[in-house]
């Protein structure tokens, strides 16, 4: 089955750097991989995903890239703001499946 | 909000005592899942429906049932609640094919004392 791995599990930037979070898939058939942002004690929400026929997306200050040759792909978040800090998660999964399979999320901080 | 909410919010309970949490959306899709989200641990799935009546476990099912008798309910119980289920409880929805984005629900957060 699938398994995903995601790096950092913490990562500490200054306002107004970029971010880059990065997540490994195993299985090739995966073709949806969606970002999700946690923002402290609030639910899970999609921020950004793409597609297996797509090798980049943008909104604005986040992007999402995918290579499907080695099996990962990574979000990447510039100019950050304070509004960035929270926990993102990576996930993987198929059309013809119905689980999504999650990172082990990554704990954004912004510094001032 | 997705159409999704849970209930209670919050609970305390009594270790020993039988808890259900309850799912529900108004958006009529086939997906429903249970996570549990602890520190260090992110999400990991508890149970999951693919329909009525259809349901399967996940990684962390041991000391939960799950119940799914109609398309917008989906209730998890702790059949004996014990002090290692502390946590919060997410309820997800999720459609098939392009509708793929997951929804979420507000969490529940359980204290078992």
């Amino acid at each position: 089955g699938e398994n995903v791995e995601q790096h950092p599990s913490t990562l500490s930037v200054q306002e107004g750097d970029s971010a880059v979070i990065k997540c490994t898939y195993s299985d090739s058939a995966s073709n949806y991989f969606p970002w999700y942002k946690q923002e402290l004690g609030k639910r899970p929400q999609l921020i950004i995903d793409i597609r297996s026929n797509v090798g980049e997306k943008k909104d604005q200050r986040i992007a999402v890239t995918l290579n499907k040759t080695a099996k990962h792909f990574s979000l990447h978040i510039t100019e950050t703001q304070p509004e960035d800090s929270a926990v993102y998660f990576c996930a993987a999964t198929t059309d013809s499946n119905y689980q999504l399979i999650w990172g082990a999320g990554t704990k954004l901080i912004i510094k001032p | 909000d997705a159409g999704i909410t849970q209930s209670p919010r919050h609970k305390v309970t009594e270790t020993g005592t039988p808890v259900t949490l309850r799912c529900h959306q108004t958006e009529n899709h086939r997906y429903m899942y249970w996570y549990r989200q602890d520190p260090g641990h992110g999400l990991r799935l508890i149970h999951y429906s693919y329909g009525v009546k259809d349901t399967d476990k996940g990684e962390v099912s041991d000391g939960y049932s799950v119940s799914r008798s109609k398309t917008e309910d989906f209730l998890l119980t702790l059949e004996s609640a014990t002090s290692s289920q502390t946590s919060v409880y997410f309820c997800a929805i999720k459609g098939r094919g392009q509708n793929t984005e997951a929804f979420f629900g507000q969490g529940t957060r359980l204290t078992v004392v």
